[in-house]
């Protein structure tokens, strides 16, 4: 079966920051690959997708992912972050053979201190 | 304007009563997922919808049943509410087909029985 690792579980930082959330999945054929943000009261959002081509990505609010696929990882990035990034993201992944769910991993609760 | 909806948005019941949490999209998508989060914790699925008529059981083992009669919506029942079932119950939909689809989320259940 399909898994998703997020290896931190809560990361605080301070504003202008760099932020790496990694994310590892376990399944090692054709996958494609999410995060997803929920601040805080509200439902989950799309951050960013990949499915196929450049291996970086870029999504909203200024993160990017890069999938490396032989460390079976998508990890999220974003070079200076903000208090209002303050929210819990999580990694998830689709793969064919497991039927198309989506699989999500454990999440990281990011704190930015103003 | 297209969307997911989750009702009620917050419940609290008492032990042995049989409830109903509903979810409906406005998108057409064809697949449909229900999660369950513990606070500060992943997502597991714990049932999912291809289309119309059509369920399976997710990962997660759920003592919760599904039903999908028609496309837009796709309701999950507990005959008999345990404390055990204290949780929030995220409702998702997506569109079918091997690219990355991103999965849309309503706004959850979040279920106390008491």
């Amino acid at each position: 079966a399909q898994s998703v690792s997020q290896h931190n579980h809560h990361v605080i930082l301070s504003e202008a920051a760099s932020l790496e959330l990694g994310c590892n999945y376990s399944y090692g054929g054709t996958v494609n690959l999410f995060w997803y943000v929920q601040y805080p009261g509200q439902h989950l959002q799309l951050l960013l997708k990949y499915f196929s081509g450049d291996p970086l990505v870029k999504g909203i609010k200024g993160f990017e992912a890069e999938f490396i696929k032989s460390k079976f990882s998508f990890n999220l990035r974003k070079p200076s972050v903000q208090w209002s990034d303050t929210a819990e993201y999580f990694c998830a992944v689709i793969t064919k053979a497991a039927g198309n769910k989506l699989t999500f991993g454990g999440g990281t609760r990011v704190l930015v201190k103003p | 304007e297209a969307d997911i909806y989750q009702t009620p948005r917050y419940l609290v019941i008492g032990t042995g009563k049989k409830i109903t949490l509903e979810c409906s999209q406005t998108m057409g998508h064809d697949k449909m997922y229900w999660y369950q989060q513990d606070p500060g914790m992943e997502l597991h699925l714990i049932h999912y919808s291809y289309g119309v008529n059509s369920t399976e059981k997710g990962d997660l083992s759920s003592e919760s049943t599904v039903s999908r009669i028609r496309t837009e919506h796709f309701p999950l029942t507990l005959e008999s509410a345990r404390p055990s079932h204290t949780s929030q119950y995220l409702c998702a939909s997506s569109e079918p087909g091997q690219g990355a689809t991103e999965a849309f989320f309503g706004q959850g259940t979040r279920l106390t029985v008491v």
